[in-house]
């Protein structure tokens, strides 16, 4: 049974980078049959997508968040990363990770961490 | 880009079937999923393909999807059901491929 697991800050400043990390059990991240994403959810909001990665380093991005955001891959720690920089309140969220599967424009994410929510606040 | 169109909220009674749907453009040409997320919890995936249960969803919840709306359907609605209900598609119609999700629809047990 692969599970994800979020790690990070729960408070961050304003204008400052927010930075977490996800770490991957029963599974790899090395797999190259996933990649591994960053969904967010706002306090009584709905889900938006951040972005993915591959395990070569692949990424794909939202175009809304795209100029901030940075996703990244540790094979060797069995884990991804994400930067968010220049957060404002508007970033306060639900932050999860998890893993994309399906195949060829039928993506779906089939696995999900707890999430961890961020504030942005000083 | 594509936009997903969902009702917030529909209500049902115990034992009666709940419909949820999904609006897009020419959706039925994508393949739609479905998650539940219960308050407090991360989404789970009960719908992927159109109508394909993972391993471990109850039969009660069944999808299609045609023309220009997808519908999640729950039988036999049961009060553990009640909880926000996303679809999601990829949409690959513009210049950058996006993962898309609709807004979200609160199932209410009554």
């Amino acid at each position: 049974q692969v599970q994800l697991q979020e790690s990070g800050p729960g408070l961050v400043k304003p204008s400052e980078t927010l930075s977490l990390t996800c770490t991957v059990s029963g599974g790899s991240v090395s797999s190259g049959s996933y990649y591994w994403s960053w969904i967010r959810q706002p306090p009584g909001k709905g889900l938006e997508w951040i972005g993915y990665i591959y395990y070569s380093g692949s990424t794909n991005y939202n175009p809304s968040l795209k100029s901030r955001v940075t996703i990244s891959v540790d094979t060797s720690k069995n884990q991804f990363s994400l930067k968010l920089s220049s957060v404002t309140a508007a970033d306060t969220a639900v932050y999860y990770c998890a893993r994309r599967a399906g195949t060829t424009e039928a993506y779906y994410f089939d696995y999900w961490g707890q999430g961890t929510l961020v504030t942005v606040s000083s | 880009s594509y936009v997903l169109t969902q009702p917030p909220s529909v209500s049902v009674a115990p034992g009666k079937t709940a419909r949820i749907t999904c609006g897009g453009n020419n959706i039925g040409s994508k393949s739609v999923h479905w998650y539940q997320q219960k308050p407090g919890q991360a989404p789970v995936l009960v719908i992927y393909y159109d109508s394909d249960r993972p391993s471990g969803i109850p039969e009660r919840f069944s999808g299609s999807n045609s023309g220009n709306t997808a519908t999640l359907t729950i039988s036999r609605v049961e009060a553990g059901d009640e909880a926000d209900y996303y679809c999601q598609v990829w949409d690959s119609s513009s210049d950058h491929p996006n993962v898309v999700f609709g807004g979200g629809t609160k199932l209410t047990v009554l």
